[in-house]
C-alpha cells in the first residue's frame, strides 16, 4: 500500500519568510510524528499527534514552529519567519497507534533557508 | 535523559567482508530498540525492533542483537546494495511520552565491489 508522503520534496526560501510542509500519513494510522534531521545530527523529535488527543509539542524548538492535523489525517508543519538554522530535512512518520508501534517514515522535505 | 551513541561513524567494507555496527544506549527503562536504514535523499526504512536483552532478529544478511546496554547490527557477506546509513533509536518505557524515538547519529556503511 501507499506509504507516508510529504510535499514539497525540496523547499528553498529566504530568511524571514513563512513555509508550510505537508504530510500524508499511511491510511488508518492514528499516530503522526514530525522529526527534524540536521546535518551531522541525529533525528530530533518535534511533535506528536494521536487521534483526537492534544498533541505533544514538547520538541518544537521555538514558537515560530507550529503544526496541525486536520481530520485525523493530513498534517501541516508551519515555520514562521524562517532562520538559516531552520535549514534541515523535516521527516514525518506515522504508526498504527502510538506506544511501541513501528513508526514508518516519509521521504522528507529538505528545507534550505538562504 | 535518553542517549544513543553509534559507532563507528563510518565503515568501509569490501564485498563479502562481514562486520558489526554498535549502538550503545542509556534509557530510563527500554520499551523498544529500533534499527532503520536510510539511503541518501530518502526517509529511514524500518528494519528491526528488539524489546528485551537476548533477543535476536534476522533479515537477509542482517542480524540485530540486544543486551542491556547495547545493540549490534551484524552484516554477513555484505553486498554493495547494503551501502546506506544505519540508524539506531530507543523508546523509553517510563514517562508520559514513551512514543518518542531518540536516535543516534548513525553509521555510514560503504560496501565496495
Amino acid at each position: 500500500g501507499a506509504g507516508v508522503s510529504q510535499s514539497p520534496s525540496n523547499k528553498v526560501t529566504e530568511k524571514g519568510k513563512d513555509v508550510e510542509l505537508r504530510c500524508d500519513p499511511i491510511s488508518g494510522h492514528t499516530a503522526l510524528y514530525w522529526y527534524r534531521q540536521s546535518l551531522g545530527q541525529g533525528l530530533e523529535f518535534l511533535i506528536y499527534f494521536q487521534g483526537n488527543s492534544a498533541p505533544d509539542k514538547s520538541g518544537l524548538p521555538s514558537d515560530r514552529f507550529s503544526a496541525e492535523r486536520t481530520g485525523g489525517s493530513v498534517s501541516t508543519l508551519t515555520i514562521q519567519r524562517t532562520q538559516q538554522e531552520d535549514s534541515a530535512v523535516y521527516l514525518c512518520a506515522s504508526s498504527l497507534t502510538g506506544d511501541t508501534d513501528t513508526q514508518y517514515f516519509g521521504p522528507g522535505t529538505r528545507l534550505t533557508v538562504l | 535523559e535518553d542517549q544513543v551513541t553509534q559507532s563507528p561513524e563510518a565503515l568501509r567494507l569490501q564485498e563479502g567482508e562481514s562486520s558489526s555496527l554498535n549502538c550503545s544506549y542509556t534509557v530510563s527503562g527500554l520499551r523498544g530498540l529500533f534499527w532503520y536504514r536510510q539511503d541518501p535523499g530518502k526517509g529511514p526504512e524500518f528494519l528491526f525492533t528488539l524489546y528485551s536483552a537476548g533477543e535476536e532478529k534476522e533479515k537477509e544478511r542482517l542480524k540485530a542483537t540486544l543486551t542491556k546496554k547495547e545493540s549490534f547490527l551484524h552484516i554477513t557477506a555484505p553486498k554493495p546494495e547494503d551501502s546506506a546509513t544505519y540508524l539506531c533509536a530507543v523508546q523509553a518505557a517510563s514517562g508520559g511520552s514513551n512514543y518518542k524515538l531518540t536516535f543516534g547519529k548513525g553509521t555510514l556503511l560503504t560496501v565496495n565491489p
